[in-house]
């Protein structure tokens, strides 16, 4: 029990797009969702927490303009990386807390970006 | 000072030995405490989840929380290669947040 996934896990893309990426809880709702980074050798850096049918709420430093958060429904969130730049080239982790649940989170496998 | 600190390491091991692993925090009203192991790569896989203090058990790996001396362990018996990992440790305080706050990660090896 607990999976949560993330499509794409590998991403691609020239400088100037957008990238969106998802994350589902496969078999629990959960009610908040939350959004890391993390870069190589460090640890993970909370970007936002994302509650269903509310707007997401951000860290400071982090542009909320820029990293985009929906969360539609009990199962999924989206982080859309706007205006993607090379700087924002890392790896994006999103995780879970379930509905009835603790503090508990479940991550999901990330996804790396790379911007060239 | 951080409010969670754990040794980056790395720290190398032979197969088969006892690892303790651990972390101390400054913040008293942390209650719920975790451990997740991270693959270099991947998402972090959750090991233990610890409500206040107390010692728990699940396989090879033992939690203990001491919230009195702030300090919370991983223990791994019996360690294996495939045990090579980060290991992170997490905790909370249980607030309408449900934010936690993670240590640095300690570098594991287990040498065959």
């Amino acid at each position: 029990g607990a999976v949560v996934s993330q499509h794409p896990s590998w991403v691609i893309c020239k400088s100037g797009t957008s990238v969106k990426i998802e994350c589902r809880s496969l078999d629990f709702q959960a009610t908040t969702m939350f959004w890391y980074r993390q870069f190589p050798k460090q640890s993970l850096m909370l970007m936002a927490t994302s509650n269903e049918g509310s707007k997401a709420t951000y860290e400071q430093g982090v542009e909320k303009d820029k990293f985009l958060i929906n969360h539609a429904s009990l199962t999924l969130s989206t982080l859309t990386v706007t205006s993607a730049h090379p700087e924002d080239s890392s790896f994006y982790i999103c995780s879970a807390r379930a509905l009835a649940g603790t503090d508990t989170q479940y991550f999901g496998p990330g996804t790396r970006l790379t911007v060239l | 000072q951080k409010e969670v600190e754990q040794d980056p390491g790395p720290l190398s091991v032979p197969e088969g030995a006892i690892v303790s692993l651990n972390c101390t925090y400054s913040n008293s009203a942390f209650q719920y405490f975790m451990w997740y192991r991270q693959y270099s790569r991947k998402g972090p896989e959750l090991l233990m989840y610890t409500y206040s203090s107390g010692n728990k058990e699940d396989g090879r790996f033992t939690a203990q929380v001491d919230k009195s001396s702030k300090y919370i362990s991983l223990f791994i018996r019996d360690s294996q290669p495939s045990d090579s990992a980060t290991y992170l440790c997490a905790m909370s305080g249980g607030d309408s947040s449900y934010k936690l706050i993670f240590g640095s990660g300690t570098r594991l090896l287990v040498r065959p």
